[in-house]
């Protein structure tokens, strides 16, 4: 079945470093990708969000493209704040699938300043 | 967009009771969801909310236990039954408004219940 692979946190990095997060899928049809985030005490919100093959996403200086010959959807941000601290997750939907989300297990990430 | 949401924020419940979770949307939405998210876990779909009939319920999940109810557009409860320290976590309500019925449109969340049953 459909599935979201993420890389395991947690990650730490120092303020302005350059941020990748991997994200890799499994898809039996054409997935819309998206990353949610979730702050410390607040539920998730999404973060960007790409609905077809080479489409990029991008918010608050976070980006991700839609990559489909590599089943990849990895968020990248040139300079991190602390602000940026927070849990991301990776996610896919299928309206082949009832629409229903598919989330990768989660990256917490912690900026040091 | 879509504002949901829910109450109560956090409860501390009894083993052997239930809870009803209440998740309010601000406009009508065509799909409802609940999610269960355990610490440091990422998030797992318990069930569908189908308006006017049985919630869809995901491997793992039955209805005696998580009985779900969706009387309209903007309303569901989800009851946790007959609880136990396991089910101890954060349930989430979520929706998505899909009007172009093209793309999948975002998904917004609930902010989240927090049980915690001793």
């Amino acid at each position: 079945g459909d599935s979201v692979t993420q890389m395991e946190g947690p990650v730490t990095l120092s303020e302005e470093a350059f941020l990748t997060i991997n994200c890799t899928y499994t898809a039996t049809g054409y997935p819309s990708l998206f990353w949610y985030v979730q702050y410390p005490g607040e539920g998730l919100q999404l973060l960007l969000k790409a609905t077809k093959a080479d489409d990029k996403g991008s918010n608050k200086g976070f980006e991700a493209t839609y990559r489909k010959e590599t089943t990849s959807f990895h968020l990248e941000k040139g300079s991190v704040q602390v602000s940026d601290s927070a849990v991301y997750f990776c996610a896919l939907s299928d309206l082949n699938r009832d629409d229903k989300i598919i989330f990768g297990k989660g990256t917490r990430l912690h900026i040091l300043p | 967009s879509a504002v949901i949401s829910q109450k109560p924020s956090r409860d501390i419940c009894q083993r052997g009771t239930s809870l009803t979770i209440q998740c309010q949307v601000d406009s009508q939405v065509t799909m409802m969801f609940w999610y269960r998210q355990q610490p440091g876990q990422s998030l797992t779909l318990i069930a569908t909310a189908n308006q006017g009939s049985e919630a869809t319920y995901e491997s793992g999940f039955v209805i005696d236990k998580f009985p779900i109810s969706r009387p309209n557009l903007t309303f569901s409860t989800l009851t946790v039954s007959n609880m136990s320290p396991e089910d101890s976590s954060i349930y989430l309500c979520s929706a998505i408004k899909n009007p172009s019925g093209m793309y999948v449109d975002e998904q917004f969340f609930g902010p989240g219940t927090r049980l915690t049953v001793l």
